[in-house]
């Protein structure tokens, strides 16, 4: 079965600080991987994917996210975080046929990012 | 714009109730699927459907059913509701090839 780890349950950074959200996955096959974002009282929000191909995937809100397969991680960038960043971060590995979730996602269980001024 | 929709924001239920939970989306999409979202818990897989009348079980289906009448719609079913159902609820759905798309959410208390 996959398994999704997300090491830090909250992270603290200044406004226009860069930003490294740590995701580890554990699947035996070529996973398919997502990130997701929830603001305050909001559903999940897709900020990239990764099926195949280049392992450096842009994503929404300037945020990209590199997939290495020796270290089994995805871990979320973004080089500068703005206020409207705070939210909660959602990694997540899909399996099933198609690998994009047909199954259902298996999520980590989320890191809190909080801004400071 | 791609659309799913829950019936309800909020809900408060008394334990022992049967609560019906709905979901429509309108992407003509053949999967659907209900989470539960916990603080520190993630999201977690309750049911899922890949076709009309089909419905497979997730990780934690305990206490819980689900219907799918029709492609467009998929109920989450707590046959009594208890506490411990206290929880965010969240739909999505899926069709190959892409991402999956959330509802808003329905945030549940059972007292």
């Amino acid at each position: 079965a996959q398994s999704v780890t997300q090491p830090d349950i909250h992270i603290t950074v200044s406004e226009g600080a860069s930003l490294e959200l740590r995701c580890n996955y554990s699947y035996g096959a070529t996973p398919y991987l997502f990130w997701y974002v929830q603001s305050p009282g909001q559903g999940l929000q897709l900020l990239l994917k990764y099926f195949s191909g280049d392992t450096l995937v842009q994503g929404i809100k300037g945020f990209e996210a590199e997939f290495k397969r020796s270290q089994s991680s995805f871990n979320l960038r973004k080089p500068s975080v703005h206020w409207s960043d705070a939210a909660e971060y959602f990694c997540a590995v899909g399996a099933g046929y198609s690998g994009g979730g047909a199954d259902g996602l298996t999520f980590g269980k989320g890191t809190h990012l909080i801004i400071q001024p | 714009d791609v659309k799913v929709t829950q019936s309800s924001r909020y809900l408060v239920k008394r334990t022992g109730e049967k609560v019906f939970l709905e979901c429509v989306q309108d992407m003509d999409h053949e999967n659907m699927f209900w989470y539960r979202q916990d603080p520190g818990l993630g999201l977690r897989l309750i049911y899922f459907s890949y076709d009309v009348k089909m419905k497979e079980k997730g990780d934690i289906p305990e206490g819980y059913s689900v219907s799918r009448e029709k492609k467009e719609r998929f109920s989450l079913i707590l046959e009594s509701a208890s506490t411990n159902q206290t929880s965010m609820y969240l739909c999505a759905s899926w069709t190959s090839g892409d991402e999956q798309f959330f509802g808003p959410g329905t945030r549940l208390t059972v007292l």
